[in-house]
């Protein structure tokens, strides 16, 4: 079976430093990726997915992700966080052809001021 | 863009009695939904997958008899966790999807509690 792994699990920055997420899958073919960040007391949002292209992928609020299928990653990135970036981000994975995705753990992201 | 309902955002019920949450697709047609369960600090659970007038296919280890799914239309699909004991209190989301099935849209969950 696949799996994805976030390997960070609690990140704290201070604001304006630069974050990166990752994130690994094991699934061998193709994939759709996706990260989605739950902001406290709020549903998952959608922050950028990657289908095919351009492996650099451009999400809201400065967000961005690099697919590197050699490494099997889609790591999240962004060059300076605020506090508002505070929020629990998952990672997700559709093996190609399925619409049913497998979630990483999460990674629970604190910026302080 | 789309958005996700979920009916109760709440409930708190004694052990024993069925609970019955709802999730709607406001502004599009979800020819599939999902509903996970997420514990604390954990990633989300796949309980099961329903397409429109059919029967849910259920993730290895998930009670089809205690978590009845019915997805009687294009916006809207209920979970009902029957016979409600404490262990299953919990967070519930689901998620829909349009016809692409490539992304999907979650709801803001329903957080269960089992006295």
């Amino acid at each position: 079976a696949q799996s994805v792994s976030q390997h960070n699990h609690h990140v704290i920055l201070s604001e304006a430093a630069s974050l990166e997420l990752g994130c690994n899958y094991s699934y061998g073919g193709t994939v759709n990726l996706f990260w989605y960040v739950q902001y406290p007391g709020q549903h998952l949002q959608l922050l950028l997915k990657y289908f095919s292209g351009d492996p650099l992928v451009k999400g809201i609020k400065g967000f961005e992700a690099e697919f590197i299928k050699s490494k099997f990653s889609f790591n999240l990135r962004k060059p300076s966080v605020q506090w508002s970036d505070t929020a629990e981000y998952f990672c997700a994975v559709n093996p190609g052809g399925s619409y049913i995705p497998t979630f990483g753990r999460g990674t629970s992201l604190i910026v302080h001021p | 863009g789309a958005v996700v309902s979920q009916h109760p955002s709440w409930v708190i019920c004694k052990s024993g009695t069925s609970v019955k949450i709802e999730c709607r697709s406001l502004d599009f047609q979800a020819t599939t939904m999902f509903w996970y369960r997420q514990f604390p600090k954990q990633s989300l659970m796949l309980m099961a997958t329903s397409n429109e007038g059919s029967k849910a296919t259920y993730e290895q280890g998930v009670e089809k008899d205690k978590f009845l799914i019915n997805h009687a239309s294009l916006t809207l699909s209920t979970l009902t966790v029957t016979s409600a004991h404490p262990e299953d209190s919990s967070f519930y989301i689901c998620s829909a999807s349009g016809s692409a099935q490539e992304t999907q849209y979650f709801g803001p969950g329903t957080r269960l509690l089992v006295l």
